[in-house]
């Protein structure tokens, strides 16, 4: 079975470019979430779906980032100006929100690095 | 919001040996349930173990095993006979069976296994 699919796997880029990420959760997975990881913060979770919606998008660190799931089987972060301390790993991760039992799978991360 | 407590940044144990991860969370909500991960150097973040807070006996995944105190609101993990593979990083994670679908994450246990 395919796990969480995220792309790219690494992204560098210029400060002030515009950086999209994309994650494509497991099938039949009804939650999404992203994540973003770093050695001071640790992980931080950005946002989360259930059925395509937004539930709680707080930890969004300001307008500069915004997701979208425009169906169940794909999601976009996008971080529009990027700036050097948005670098980090993001990681996307899915689980099945009716079953509270189930786990979430994450998929492999985006590690990107922002000049 | 539920918090998790990892309150051991750094281990280390010997090959072969056996080490105990602690993890404490609070919560007023009496189901739940809790998972460790592992997230190795290749930063992929792997399931290892899931607890059922409804569940009085703990959960055992061959090498890994649980102590769940549910009045301490303690879940920590023993890797016995560890192994050079078991050096990652270590998250706990509480996840409640009523309200919501959120994670909420430890801020994680590196550890190192000594050859």
């Amino acid at each position: 079975d395919a796990g969480v699919i995220q792309s790219p796997r690494h992204e560098v880029t210029e400060m002030g470019q515009e950086v999209t990420l994309r994650c494509k959760p497991i099938s039949g997975h009804n939650s999404l979430f992203w994540y973003r990881q770093t050695m001071m913060r640790g992980l931080e979770l950005l946002i989360y779906f259930n059925n395509n919606v937004p539930i709680d998008d707080s930890g969004m660190p300001e307008d500069r980032f915004s997701a979208k799931m425009p169906n169940a089987s794909f999601s976009t972060l996008k971080i529009q100006p990027s700036e050097p301390r948005d670098s980090a790993v993001y990681f996307c991760a899915s689980s099945w929100g009716r079953l509270k039992k189930t786990p979430q799978h994450f998929g492999d991360g985006t590690r990107l690095s922002i000049l | 919001a539920q918090t998790v407590t990892q309150s051991q940044p750094e281990m280390s144990v010997q090959e072969a040996e056996t080490v105990t991860l602690s993890c404490t969370y609070d919560t007023s909500e009496s189901d739940y349930y809790l998972f460790w991960y592992k997230q190795p150097p290749s930063r992929q973040m792997i399931l290892v173990i899931r607890q059922e807070a409804y569940k009085q006996q703990n959960a055992t995944e061959n090498r890994f095993s649980v102590n769940f105190q549910k009045a301490a609101k303690s879940f920590s993990l023993k890797i016995s006979d560890s192994q050079l593979g078991d050096a990652a990083m270590y998250f706990c994670a509480y996840r409640s069976a009523s309200t919501g679908n959120q994670f909420y994450f430890g801020t994680g246990t590196s550890l190192t296994v000594i050859p």
